[in-house]
C-alpha cells in the first residue's frame, strides 16, 4: 500500500513569486492536513481538507490556501513568496477527521527555500 | 484547546542506556496523545498512542510511553538506546472528537554516542 506522496521534495522559489504544493494521500483516506514545520516555530498546523472541504484552519495569512480535489489529493499554494516561508510542508492523511485514534500518516515533506 | 510541552530541547545518553523523553499536556478534555519521530530530511513516523484502555503503551523499535492523567504526562521510554535511535521525537495531543487538529510540542532530538 503506496503511502503519502508529497511532490516535489525540493523547491527553490524567488521572494514574491507563488508556489503550489501537492500531495497524494494513502488509498482509501479522505483527510488530507497540512503542516509547516521550522526550526524556530515547530510543527505549526494549516489547513486539514475532507471531502473538498476545508473543515479547519491555523493561524497563517491568506497567502496560503489549498484545495481538495474529489480524488482526496490535495495541493496547497503560497502566493508573493516572503523568506520566512522557507520551511518543510509536511502533509498527512487520515481516513476521516474524526478518526482520532487512528494517527496521522505522515508524507517525507517538501522543503521550500525563498530566496 | 490543547497544548503540549515537551521537556529538554536535547537530550543525550550512550548507547545501551535508558531513553526517557518527557512530555506533558494540557487539555480541558481526556486527550488522545501520540509521539512521533523523525529522522533527517524525513515525514514524521507514529511510534505509539494512547486513545482509550490501558494506560501504558508499548510501540515501535522497543518504545513504550505511560499516560498519567494526575500528573498530565506521556513520557516516552526505552530501556536500551541504540544508535539508530537518533532522531527528533515529539509529542502531539488531540481532542478526541470532534474537528480537533494535533498540536505538536516543540520537539526533542535524542543524540545517542557510543
Amino acid at each position: 500500500k503506496a503511502g503519502v506522496t508529497q511532490t516535489p521534495r525540493y523547491l527553490i522559489k524567488t521572494r514574491g513569486q507563488q508556489v503550489t504544493l501537492s500531495c497524494s494521500p494513502i488509498s482509501g483516506h479522505r483527510s488530507v492536513s497540512w503542516y509547516q514545520q521550522t526550526p524556530g516555530q515547530g510543527l505549526q498546523f494549516l489547513f486539514e481538507y475532507f471531502s473538498e472541504t476545508q473543515r479547519n484552519k491555523g493561524n497563517f495569512p491568506g497567502r496560503f490556501s489549498g484545495r481538495q480535489f474529489s480524488n482526496s489529493r490535495s495541493e496547497m499554494n503560497v502566493s508573493t513568496l516572503e523568506l520566512g516561508d522557507s520551511a518543510l510542508y509536511l502533509c498527512a492523511s487520515s481516513p476521516e477527521p474524526q478518526t482520532r485514534n487512528y494517527g496521522y500518516t505522515f508524507g517525507s515533506g517538501t522543503r521550500l527555500t525563498v530566496v | 484547546a490543547q497544548s503540549v510541552t515537551q521537556l529538554g530541547s536535547h537530550v543525550s545518553v550512550s548507547e545501551g542506556a535508558l531513553v526517557l523523553l518527557r512530555c506533558n499536556y494540557s487539555s480541558s478534555v481526556p486527550p488522545y496523545l501520540f509521539w512521533y519521530v523523525q529522522y533527517p530530511n524525513q515525514g514524521l513516523q507514529l511510534l505509539l498512542k494512547y486513545t482509550t484502555g490501558a494506560t501504558l503503551v508499548k510501540g515501535i523499535n522497543g518504545f513504550e510511553a505511560e499516560f498519567k492523567k494526575s500528573e498530565t504526562s506521556f513520557h516516552l521510554t526505552k530501556p536500551s538506546a541504540h544508535m539508530s535511535d537518533a532522531a527528533e521525537y515529539f509529542c502531539a495531543v488531540s481532542a478526541p472528537s470532534g474537528y480537533s487538529t494535533l498540536t505538536f510540542g516543540k520537539g526533542t532530538m535524542l543524540l545517542v554516542s557510543p
